[in-house]
């Protein structure tokens, strides 16, 4: 199976400040077709996870555009470019190149 | 609007069975794969399994740490995904959600069923 590795696992963070959270796989997420299999979801307590971005940097309908993602091959990151307080929960990557998909550990973000 | 909303969770001793359904709508049920994810209190995500869909043969997909205890099924006719949960364990313990693929993501999450086994 994909290894996902998020980085930190644990993110304090200022209100209005930026965060960013690191995702590695464990090989290249570039399918045949050309495109890059990674998502990111957000879960926010006590709710479903959310999708906000898939392939690497396409943002849902409906998130804030203070969230982006980039990256490729096997190095990925999120961005929030100022963290607001409806901003905290847990939040994913998972690769979708390869079955089973798998999701990375989590990273915890919470206001200082 | 699409939607996923998962039933049949609940408590239920070590060696029992439970039998969830994940009700669809708002889509073409029979044109999607759904899988399973559950979440165990605290932890993180895992994918439980997968019911393809039609142009997939319906095949249905397991991970190993339910192989042989769980089996999914599918009713295109009802838009409706099962979960099948025999010999159950401590550590099946988790929120249990339908979640619908497009593309290697899920796009789409119900709002998860919990189950507890304990005695």
């Amino acid at each position: 199976d994909v290894v996902m590795a998020q980085s930190p696992l644990s993110l304090p963070v200022t209100l209005g400040q930026p965060a960013s959270i690191s995702c590695r796989s464990s090989q290249s997420l570039v399918y045949s077709d050309g495109n890059t299999y990674l998502n990111w979801f957000q879960q926010r307590p006590g709710q479903s996870p959310r999708r906000l971005i898939y392939k690497v940097s396409n943002r849902d309908s409906g998130v804030p555009d203070r969230f982006s993602g980039s990256g490729s091959g096997t190095d990925f990151t999120l961005k929030i470019s100022r963290v607001e307080a409806e901003d905290v929960g847990v939040y994913y990557c998972m690769q979708g190149i390869q079955r089973p998909y798998t999701f990375g550990q989590g990273t915890k973000l919470e206001i200082k | 609007e699409v939607r996923l909303v998962e039933s049949g969770g609940g408590l239920v001793q070590p060696g029992g069975s439970l039998r969830l359904s994940c009700a669809a709508s708002g889509f073409t049920f029979s044109d999607y794969d759904l899988d399973w994810v559950r979440q165990a209190p605290g932890k993180g995500l895992e994918w439980v399994g997968r019911g393809w869909n039609k142009f997939n043969s319906y095949i249905i997909e397991y991970a190993a740490s339910v192989k042989g205890r769980f089996t999914i099924s599918r009713d295109d006719s009802e838009s409706s995904l099962y979960l099948q949960m025999n010999s159950l364990k401590t550590e099946d313990t988790a929120v249990y959600y339908c979640a619908r693929d497009h593309w290697g993501s899920y796009e789409y999450w119900g709002q998860g069923t919990l189950v507890t086994v304990s005695s």
